[in-house]
């Protein structure tokens, strides 16, 4: 079983629709989480980083974290075409700079 | 500022060839990364320096794979000889201390061993 699980999609929605994007976890140590969008041929890109649990929200996206249920989710609200891209989740352990990625949620946004 | 740079951006080899990959870290970052990327799965940690140390190279086949980070600035990433199963794309990403840990990746080299 992986660390990091992620469902790879793809998902399809139409413009201004709600995307729900989510991760689970087994590793009880992990205690930061973020959320890397990443283009074709592109290198990943960090939309949203957060420590505790609860929701950040940042424009369009929130980020929710459940340490309890090992659950993190990332919404994005009012979809945009040029939201279109894979979304990977990635989470670490306090104290280690190693990242551990879910597989990556490919998401298109229909005009 | 400039991002992380890579090169080559695509590589096209026959197996058992050499081939080697170049990384631009952002300047002052100290922490340097090499990531796998196969396709449709999410990057893994091959190695990581701080500054010219490798300090994480436990998942680095080191059978075929060899990296160096000279003066703890640019990065290479060598594979000798080079599988089937190398095909992927080869991400660089440096961090600062400064930076809450964010990690910033360059654009990737894309490996094909025909």
């Amino acid at each position: 079983q992986k660390e990091v699980e992620q469902d790879p999609g793809p998902l399809s929605v139409p413009e201004g629709a709600i995307v729900s994007l989510n991760c689970t976890y087994s590793n009880s140590a992990f205690q930061y989480f973020m959320w890397y969008r990443q283009y074709s041929r592109k290198g990943p890109e960090l939309l949203m980083y957060t420590y505790s649990s609860g929701n950040k929200e940042d424009g369009r996206f929130t980020a929710q974290v459940d340490k309890s249920s090992k659950y993190i989710s990332l919404f994005i609200r009012d979809s945009q075409p040029s939201d279109s891209a894979t979304y990977l989740c990635a989470m670490k352990i306090s104290g280690n700079e190693k990242l551990t990625f879910g597989t990556g949620t490919r998401l298109t946004i229909i005009p | 500022e400039a991002g992380v740079v890579q090169s080559p951006r695509y590589k096209i080899i026959e197996k058992k060839q050499p081939v080697a990959f170049w990384c631009n870290p952002i300047s002052g970052h100290n922490t340097l990364y090499w990531y796998l990327q196969n396709l449709g799965q999410g990057p893994e940690l091959l190695i990581r320096y701080e500054n010219e140390e490798a300090v994480d190279d436990s998942q680095l086949p080191k059978d075929r794979f060899s990296a160096e980070r000279l003066k703890g600035v640019d990065s290479t990433l060598k594979i000798q000889p080079a599988e089937l199963g190398d095909s992927a794309v080869y991400l660089c990403a440096s961090s600062s201390r400064l930076n809450t840990g964010e990690l910033f990746f360059g654009e990737g080299s894309r490996l094909t061993v025909l």
